[in-house]
């Protein structure tokens, strides 16, 4: 079966930096996908990982070790905006495409 | 504007009272799937198509089914509905399966009485 787990709930303040761990356990791999989700919105693409190594986009960057079955999501300088659920989301394979995801990590960003 | 279409945005049933909510894309996209969203639960995978007349099952399929008989559409069926449908439902869509991202519709709303 596929298990994925991120952390329920984070706080922050504003203008830190704060990282999102994802530790997953599938049947096969085919890539990792970080998406943001305010609260009664559809979920935005983040960042999508096939590769082992960091991916860096403005102020979020994302990490895989596919070898650990770990993904982290970095957010630099924090903004009131950022409060959102981070999802983080596994494709496996072995002739399926499903795409798994975890429960989302609800983050909060105070002044 | 490139972008995903649901409709119902919300609807209230009732049990057993069959439903068709529709999704549609205007990317030209070959890779399209349905999700449910439940507090507690997550976005969970309903069903899948990797192109026309090509769908396969999620992690929860039961009580829904899909067809794929044009590129742009995949509506999403449940014969009939029953009160744990109660849910938030998004359709997506990508280029292809490894394409990277996945674009979401803005969600259906159902409540099934």
């Amino acid at each position: 079966g596929q298990n994925i787990d991120q952390p329920t709930e984070m706080t922050a303040t504003e203008g830190a930096i704060v990282q999102i761990n994802c530790t997953y356990q599938t049947s096969g791999f085919n890539g990792l996908f970080w998406y943001q989700q305010h609260a009664g919105e559809a979920p935005t693409f983040l960042s999508y990982n096939v590769l082992d190594g960091l991916e860096e986009k403005g102020r979020f960057s994302s990490f895989l070790s596919r070898s650990k079955g770990y993904s982290y999501l970095l957010l630099k300088e924090l903004q009131m905006k950022d409060s959102a659920s981070y999802l983080c989301a596994v494709v496996s394979g072995a002739g399926s495409y499903q795409l798994t995801f975890g429960k989302g990590t609800k983050l909060s960003v105070i002044p | 504007e490139a972008q995903v279409t649901q409709n119902p945005r919300y609807l209230i049933t009732v049990t057993g009272k069959k439903l068709t909510v529709t999704c549609s894309q205007n990317m030209n996209h070959e890779y399209m799937s349905w999700y449910r969203q439940d507090p507690g639960l997550g976005l969970r995978q309903i069903y899948y198509s990797m192109n026309v007349e090509v769908t396969d099952k999620g992690d929860v399929p039961e009580g829904y089914k899909v067809s794929r008989k044009e590129k742009r559409n995949f509506p999403l069926i449940l014969e009939s509905p029953s009160p744990n449908q109660t849910s938030l439902y998004f359709c997506a869509s990508s280029l292809s399966w490894g394409a990277g991202e996945l674009f979401f519709g803005e969600g259906s709303r159902l409540t099934v009485l």
